[in-house]
């Protein structure tokens, strides 16, 4: 079965960068699977910032960005602030009307 | 504005059954699907299944396939989950959301969640 892959964490100082991945154990990720990315903090609803590889989502600053590099999907966060810190989830699209979600990310902003 | 207001916490016994609701506002129910979503505590986002608002079309994860039907009552603007077979692993907060099966349909809506305890 295949699983969708995430860092387990992310540490980023104030007002870096910091590249997030999504990958798979089997193959490479493509746009064919519309890379969505949530954002979670504790006690809250998910909240989506990016669908379709690289739509933001209404009201989602422009320093959330997402991409395909190489063979995942990426998800970067330029100029991270404060309120960042989260635990961002990918979503990849596995075809048959079914999903998968990663395994998340916990950022740290530090 | 778009709203999705999901039913209350519930506790149930191993082997029961839980029907949790998200009411819909806000917008034109059949013109989005509704994609339900649990999280374990202490754990990550699962995506369990989607269903069409318009043509009543789901599909489930493989991991819950057999124990659970999405169903849309297109006259209340509600779409409903049904988990059959509970076991202490179905312990989750259950959140719906205005979203297509890959989340790709526009802007997404989530619901404030529910808590579904399953306790002996």
């Amino acid at each position: 079965q295949t699983v969708v892959t995430q860092e387990p964490s992310f540490s980023v100082s104030p007002g870096g960068t910091v590249t997030l991945t999504c990958g798979l154990t089997s193959g490479s990720v493509s746009t064919t699977y519309f890379p969505s990315w949530h954002q979670q903090t504790p006690g809250q609803p998910p909240r989506t910032l990016i669908y379709g590889t690289n739509t933001r989502s209404s009201g989602v600053p422009d320093r959330f960005s997402g991409s395909i590099l190489g063979n995942k999907a990426a998800l970067t966060i330029t100029g991270a602030q404060a309120d960042d810190e989260s635990d961002y989830y990918c979503v990849l699209y596995m075809g048959s009307g079914i999903s998968v979600f990663g395994t998340g990310t916990k950022v740290t902003v530090l | 504005q778009v709203q999705l207001v999901q039913s209350g916490a519930e506790v149930k016994k191993p082997g029961a059954s839980v029907r949790v609701s998200c009411k819909t506002s806000g917008y034109t129910f059949t013109n989005y699907d509704i994609t339900w979503v649990r999280q374990a505590p202490g754990q990550g986002l699962e995506w369990m299944g989607w269903i069409s608002t318009y043509h009543g079309h789901s599909a489930y994860a493989r991991k819950i396939q057999g124990r659970v039907t999405m169903t849309a009552d297109t006259s209340t603007s509600t779409a409903y989950l049904e988990l059959r077979g509970l076991t202490f692993d179905d312990t989750a907060v259950y959140y719906c959301a205005r979203a297509d099966s890959h989340f790709d349909s526009g802007e997404v809506h989530w619901g404030q969640g529910t808590l579904v305890t399953v306790s002996s």
